[in-house]
């Protein structure tokens, strides 16, 4: 499978600002992914990112929270907005081959402590 | 969970011996997949089945599938300290393309 770089590995933020996170894949993928885990939690599916066009978000979340770039098929970006403690996760950018039984490929997660 | 649950959540057992993990889910399903994730890392992907298939090993590794019952269960045998992590199971539905994914077991192997 491919490789995703994901940075930052970490930060520490201060409430009320926003944080953009980046995912560069290693070869060209057709949708990627955003997860959020929050701490002792599973991963719950933020959005899915298709270049071209407006990601999908799942129920729970927005855009004006957190907006997502796609501007290519090797790269994308989640902003975490306006954030505040309870934004204190980890978030991880994933992918998969083609197919219907590919499985998914992630990043490395960035572990987000908002203060 | 957005999916479905896993369970036990925590689970603790000695070197050597087997570790069972289930997982239940919702919907129709294209394929299971089982991951495991260190410490907060990012994920490792361990073994996916097919929804026709029941049961699959890679390793020391065991699932099967039950898709009447909508449920999976993950066995690890000859558990070692190494395999203390996170263990979730995750679904791409029928007709789909997302991975969504239980709630994790947490195993604590003993030495």
């Amino acid at each position: 499978s491919a490789v995703i770089s994901q940075k930052p590995s970490r930060d520490i933020c201060q409430r009320g600002t926003s944080l953009t996170i980046q995912c560069q894949v290693d070869s060209q993928v057709t949708m990627m992914f955003w997860y959020r885990q929050q701490p002792g939690q599973s991963l719950t599916l933020i959005a899915t990112a298709n270049q071209g066009s407006e990601a999908t978000y799942e129920s729970g979340f927005v855009i004006d929270k957190f907006p997502i770039s796609r501007p290519n098929l090797t790269f994308s970006t989640l902003t975490v907005s306006n954030m505040s403690p309870e934004d204190s996760s980890i978030y991880l950018c994933s992918s998969k081959g083609t197919g219907t039984n590919t499985e998914a490929f992630f990043g490395q997660g960035t572990r987000l402590t908002v203060v | 969970s957005q999916q479905g649950e896993e369970d036990p959540q925590a689970l603790s057992i000695q070197e050597g011996e087997n570790a069972t993990m289930n997982c239940s889910y919702k919907t129709s399903i294209n394929n299971l997949q089982w991951y495991r994730q260190n410490s907060g890392r990012g994920l490792v992907h361990l073994i996916l089945i097919r929804s026709n298939e029941r049961e699959k090993h890679s390793g020391r590794l065991r699932v099967t599938l039950d898709t009447s019952k909508k449920s999976s269960s993950l066995l690890i045998t000859a558990s070692r300290a190494a395999d203390t992590a996170s263990y979730f199971c995750a679904t791409v539905n029928t007709g789909g393309f997302k991975t969504i994914f239980g709630a994790g077991t947490r195993p604590f192997v003993k030495a």
